[in-house]
């Protein structure tokens, strides 16, 4: 069935450095792809996504691209803030517009 | 604008007892959702509702009942809670099977002793 994989983390950066959280999924054709964050006791909201092969998802200076090439949705940020500091999850559609979603990553980022 | 509103935020119940989750959106949206999320295993799906009267089973509905009575609200059951119940529950919603994202809640504590 249809997968997200996502790296483990933690991932702990200091303030300004450049985030990469990979992610790559198993799915039939091309659905769409969504990163969520999850802040300290918050739910998860959307934080960026794609509907289509190549498309490139942007939002708060993260970017995603959805690459059918290699099944992946990276995420990146130039340069990350303490406030990034969340857990993220990869997602797609699991059918009847339920989310399948990654088992998530934790990025800390110290000043 | 209050969204997707849960309650309670936390709550500890002793294995055996029964409690209900309380989900309600303001969004008129017809899709609601309960997920639980584990440590490293994202969230799982439980129970989801296609609209008011409907409820459907998720990937791990064991143990949970659910009732979509009104459109606005989603209500989570432990009939007889089990330690392995012990989980952060969140509901989330959404307008259509489309239309994305999923609006979620700020999640439930729950913990089974």
């Amino acid at each position: 069935g249809d997968s997200v994989t996502q790296m483990e983390g933690p991932v702990t950066l200091s303030e300004e450095a450049f985030l990469t959280i990979n992610c790559t999924y198993t799915a039939t054709g091309y659905p769409s792809l969504f990163w969520y964050v999850q802040y300290p006791g918050e739910g998860l909201q959307l934080l960026l996504k794609a509907t289509k092969a190549d498309d490139k998802g942007s939002n708060k200076g993260f970017e995603a691209t959805y690459r059918k090439e290699t099944t992946s949705f990276h995420l990146e940020k130039g340069s990350v803030q303490v406030s990034d500091s969340a857990v993220y999850f990869c997602a797609l559609p699991g059918g009847y517009n339920k989310l399948i979603f990654g088992a998530g990553t934790r990025l800390a980022v110290h000043p | 604008n209050a969204g997707v509103t849960q309650t309670p935020k936390f709550r500890v119940l002793k294995t055996g007892q029964s409690m209900t989750l309380l989900c309600a959106q303001d969004m008129n949206h017809e899709y609601m959702y309960w997920y639980r999320q584990d440590p490293g295993m994202g969230l799982r799906l439980i129970h989801y509702s296609v609209g008011e009267g409907t409820t459907a089973k998720g990937e791990v509905p064991d143990g949970y009942n659910v009732s979509r009575l009104k459109k606005q609200n989603f209500l989570l059951g432990l009939e007889s809670a089990a330690p392995s119940q012990t989980s952060v529950y969140f509901c989330a919603s959404s307008y259509d099977r489309t239309y994305q994202p999923q609006h979620f809640g700020d999640g439930t504590r729950l913990s089974i002793l």
